[in-house]
């Protein structure tokens, strides 16, 4: 089974407009974190936003906000007021287990377009 | 802060012979640094993971010989692909974890590896 579901390959979100792109994880540890990374045609993978497994309030960086459902094990990432400069892959990614030990795993990424 | 880097950003070779990429954090000491690998249009895939001083860890299916790690210091790791063959042509992207913020990677710019 995957440990990170991204079921979305594009999302199409016109300027201004709020967006949330979907993230689904696996795993039977009690200690995990959850990454959001936005990758732009450059290449490089950018860190937009951190959750972790005991936090109980949702993660928020500016205009970036993680909907954690921890039952559900879903964590999602939502961008308010969309930019142009937001058009990118965007990859969830999970470390299970205790953070000085442990690997990421991606999902197989989300291709958001913003169109003006 | 937290930036990292690559050399070279991209380059060509032929085929049979070696390639040495750096990556090196530039504002932080880095104790652990991962190698990943990006296929067009695909997830990172996590090739190995680096300790400064220590022999690297290998994912399953990466053959150590072919992929030579090297971390020599905290803030330098290098990726030697030996007897480079087309089909290793490639993405390559590492990550410097900082050792007082185990919890986030940060990822350097990438090498696009082009084996002729």
């Amino acid at each position: 089974a995957q440990k990170i579901t991204q079921t979305q390959p594009g999302m199409f979100v016109q300027e201004k407009e709020a967006v949330t792109l979907d993230c689904t994880y696996d795993t039977s540890d009690q200690s995990y974190g959850l990454f959001w990374y936005k990758q732009p045609s450059s290449g490089e993978m950018i860190f937009l936003i951190y959750q972790g497994s005991y936090d109980e309030q949702n993660a928020t960086e500016g205009r970036y906000s993680l909907n954690f459902q921890k039952a559900r094990k879903s964590a999602n990432l939502v961008i308010s007021a969309s930019q142009l400069g937001d058009s990118a892959m965007y990859f969830c990614a999970m470390r299970e287990g205790r953070s000085g030990y442990s690997t990421l795993t991606f999902g197989k990424g989300t291709m958001l377009l913003v169109s003006p | 802060g937290a930036v990292v880097s690559q050399h070279p950003s991209r380059v060509i070779c032929k085929s049979g012979t070696s390639v040495k990429i750096e990556c090196r954090s530039l504002d932080f000491q880095a104790t652990t640094m991962f190698w990943y690998r990006q296929f067009p249009k695909q997830s990172l895939m996590l090739m190995a993971t680096s300790n400064e001083g220590s022999k690297a860890t290998y994912e399953q299916g990466v053959e150590k010989d072919k992929f030579l790690i090297n971390h020599a210091s905290l803030t330098l790791s290098t990726l030697t692909v030996t007897s480079a063959h087309p089909e290793d042509s490639s993405f390559y992207i590492c990550s410097a974890r900082l050792r007082s913020r185990v919890e986030t990677q940060y990822f350097g710019p990438g090498t696009r590896l082009l084996v002729l």
